[in-house]
């Protein structure tokens, strides 16, 4: 079974910039999540997806953040324009249901440096 | 709002030595806590998850068990390799859409 597919690896970009994250979660798994984790701490949950509907967006600072799930798969996750705060990985993770007690699998994120 | 705390921040031990990590939580109304390691430069990979009705759950040398009307849950990690050096981070699910609230980790170095 692939696993959660992230891309790019790694962005650097200046402040005030934009930049966008693409992921492709495991076949067949409903529901998205996106977490940021910033150096040092655990990942803190943005977005969380079912299919193509928002679960839960109320960690995502939608002054800059921005994220969809047109088709039910895919997702982009966005950011215009970039504080230097906004430094961090960005993790995208799954899981076949939304549903509690389902595990989630993660790729490998995306690490944002912001100059 | 649910806070998640771990217990050593960082952890060096050698090579063969039984050890404990630990995390408690806030909130003790949780559907479920995970376990989760992390190597440098990668994802999390999930090790074990407890349901709220159980009180450990066992895989290979690692074992966690969790006390939810006291907010704690251990991770047992026995006869320590080099190979489980890593940052192991606990979380804890408070609704059904499995929404995790992660704690800072414990990064942990096991040496030859």
């Amino acid at each position: 079974e692939a696993g959660v597919a992230q891309s790019p690896r790694y962005k650097i970009i200046e402040k005030r910039q934009s930049v966008a994250f693409w992921c492709n979660p495991i076949s067949g798994h409903a529901t998205l999540y996106w977490y940021q984790q910033i150096l040092g701490q655990g990942p803190k949950l943005l977005i969380q997806f079912q299919n193509n509907g928002v679960v839960d967006d109320s960690q995502l600072p939608k002054d800059r953040f921005s994220a969809e799930r047109l088709k039910g798969v895919d997702s982009t996750l966005k950011i215009q324009p970039a504080k230097l705060e906004d430094s961090a990985v960005y993790l995208c993770a799954s899981s076949s249901r939304g549903g509690r007690n389902q595990p989630q699998h993660f790729g490998d994120g995306t690490r944002l440096s912001i100059l | 709002k649910q806070e998640v705390t771990q217990i050593p921040a960082a952890l060096s031990v050698p090579e063969g030595e039984n050890l404990v990590l630990n995390c408690s939580f806030t909130d003790s109304a949780i559907y479920n806590l995970q376990w989760f390691r992390q190597d440098p430069g990668k994802g999390l990979t999930s090790l074990l998850l407890i349901q709220s009705s159980q009180r450990e759950q066992t895989s290979g040398r690692l074992n966690a068990s969790l006390d939810k009307s006291s907010g704690r849950s251990t991770l047992y990690i026995a006869a320590s390799q080099p190979g489980d050096s890593a940052t192991y981070l606990c979380a804890v699910s408070n609704n059904a859409g499995n929404m995790l609230t992660f704690g800072g980790g414990t990064r942990l170095m096991v040496k030859p």
